[in-house]
């Protein structure tokens, strides 16, 4: 089975501190994204990394960056936090399509991040 | 641009059917899912269905594509308790999600299963 695995369940950081949200699957895969789910707009894709070093925005990339030095692990980084970005983030990884087209992505169990 | 919508809130019997209606935009999507996302966890693939099938059937699981009206439907038989949560659509947009396999999400839909 897949996992993906995120460092913390719950996180509460004050205003203006620079945060890390931790993810790391286990099952060789190539892609890897981060969302945040908010209650009424579903799930947004904050940025996504195709393989390692490579990233690319996704919708809501304002006041975030992303790191993957290593093809497992591909953290969040919130540079100076705001209370806007209390939400759930949510980490998902899958396999590049390849010759099998359908890769679906495997899921965290997500990150309850509170900005005070 | 890529949409994907649901209806927010659904309310069940136990026992009786559920079903769950999502629309999308991107007439290209090779591949539409489901997930299932129950209090406090992440989202977990229910299943999914290829662009060139009308129906597709897991178990009390069925699910639904018109492709003409871009409109997937998921219908959960003999609905359980156990089935409350919140349950999104998705669609791979592209041929086959492209490179990066990147899905389009609905804005979920929460089942509230009453016994």
């Amino acid at each position: 089975d897949v996992k993906v695995t995120q460092s913390s369940r719950y996180l509460v950081k004050r205003t203006g501190e620079k945060v890390f949200l931790e993810c790391v699957q286990d099952m060789d895969h190539e892609n890897m994204f981060w969302y945040r789910q908010d209650p009424g707009l579903g799930l947004r894709l904050i940025y996504f990394s195709y393989d390692v070093k490579m990233k690319e925005k996704g919708d809501i990339p304002e006041g975030y960056s992303v790191s993957r030095e290593k093809k497992e692990r591909f953290s969040l980084i919130l540079e100076s936090a705001s209370t806007n970005q209390t939400s759930m983030y949510l980490c998902a990884s899958s396999l590049a399509p390849g010759t099998v087209f359908n890769q679906p992505q495997h899921f965290g169990d997500g990150t309850r991040l509170s900005i005070l | 641009g890529e949409d994907v919508e649901q209806s927010l809130f659904l309310s069940v019997r136990e026992g009786d059917s559920s079903v769950i209606n999502c629309t999308y935009t991107d007439s290209s999507s090779t591949y539409l899912y489901w997930y299932k996302q129950e209090p406090g966890a992440g989202l977990q693939l229910l299943t999914y269905i290829f662009s060139n099938m009308d129906m597709k059937q897991d178990q009390r699981l069925t699910v639904l594509l018109n492709k003409k009206d871009k409109h997937l439907s998921l219908r959960i038989a003999d609905t359980q308790t156990g089935d409350s949560a919140i349950y999104f659509c998705a669609e791979s947009p592209g041929p086959y999600g492209g490179a990066t396999n990147k899905l389009i999400f609905g804005t979920g839909t929460l089942l509230a299963v009453q016994p």
